[in-house]
């Protein structure tokens, strides 16, 4: 019953580093998304997807990379990490449709030096 | 675009008080609209959800009712718990994405 699964839970980046925050999920949704959870400003979508081979940006795009190549994982890729990316991240899923619930990971929390 | 107001915290209460967290929105249409809350450590989890005008969603004891005519969707429990105690987000459905408030932190002291 492992719903959605983001790594790592902790990352440590130095300015220009690369990484990419992983995310699976496994109820077999055609939607998801990455958030951003900062301090007062509540969650920011960055990217969505609704199916393979199709991505969006959301509210905050820049400075991030998605793909989807497969139903069940949307990595988030940051090309070269900056200190205003320190921040909770969040992956999310769920089915398509207006009323569908959306179903979080656990977060996983980047700070960049 | 849609945007979602919520009050502004930190609230802080007494075991046993009567909860009110205020949201009101701005949309086109009707969206559905929703309570997430997040306990500490933890991402964020549906409380309940409402999805037209007059709708009153319900769990754990907290309430929500979809007024349309003030575009507002506010969350209340008669009875708060020590348990409650977690940050709380109003949200709606626009376009192909869930745009959320800037979430109240909740406390309840014993």
């Amino acid at each position: 019953n492992a719903g959605v699964t983001q790594t790592p839970k902790f990352q440590v980046l130095k300015t220009g580093q690369s990484m990419t925050l992983q995310c699976a999920q496994d109820m077999n949704h055609e939607y998801m998304s990455w958030y951003r959870q900062d301090p007062g400003m509540g969650l920011r979508l960055i990217h969505y997807s609704v199916g393979a081979g199709i991505t969006d940006q959301g509210e905050v795009p820049n400075g991030y990379n998605v793909s989807r190549s497969t139903t069940e994982d949307f990595p988030l890729r940051l090309l070269s990490a900056a200190p205003s990316q320190t921040s909770v991240y969040f992956c999310a899923s769920r089915t398509t449709g207006d009323t569908g619930e959306l179903f979080f990971g656990e977060g996983s929390r980047l700070t960049v030096l | 675009g849609d945007s979602v107001t919520q009050m502004e915290g930190p609230v802080t209460l007494s075991e046993e008080a009567f909860l009110t967290i205020n949201c009101t929105y701005t949309a086109t249409g009707y969206p559905s609209l929703f309570w997430y809350v997040q306990y500490p450590g933890e991402g964020l989890q549906l409380l309940l959800k409402a999805t037209k005008a007059d709708d009153k969603g319900s769990n754990k004891g907290f309430e929500a009712t979809y007024r349309k005519e003030t575009t507002s969707f506010h969350l209340e429990k008669g009875s708060v718990q020590v348990s409650d105690s977690a940050v709380y987000f109003c949200a709606l459905m626009g376009a192909q994405k869930l745009v959320f408030g800037q979430g109240t932190r909740l406390t309840i002291n014993p």
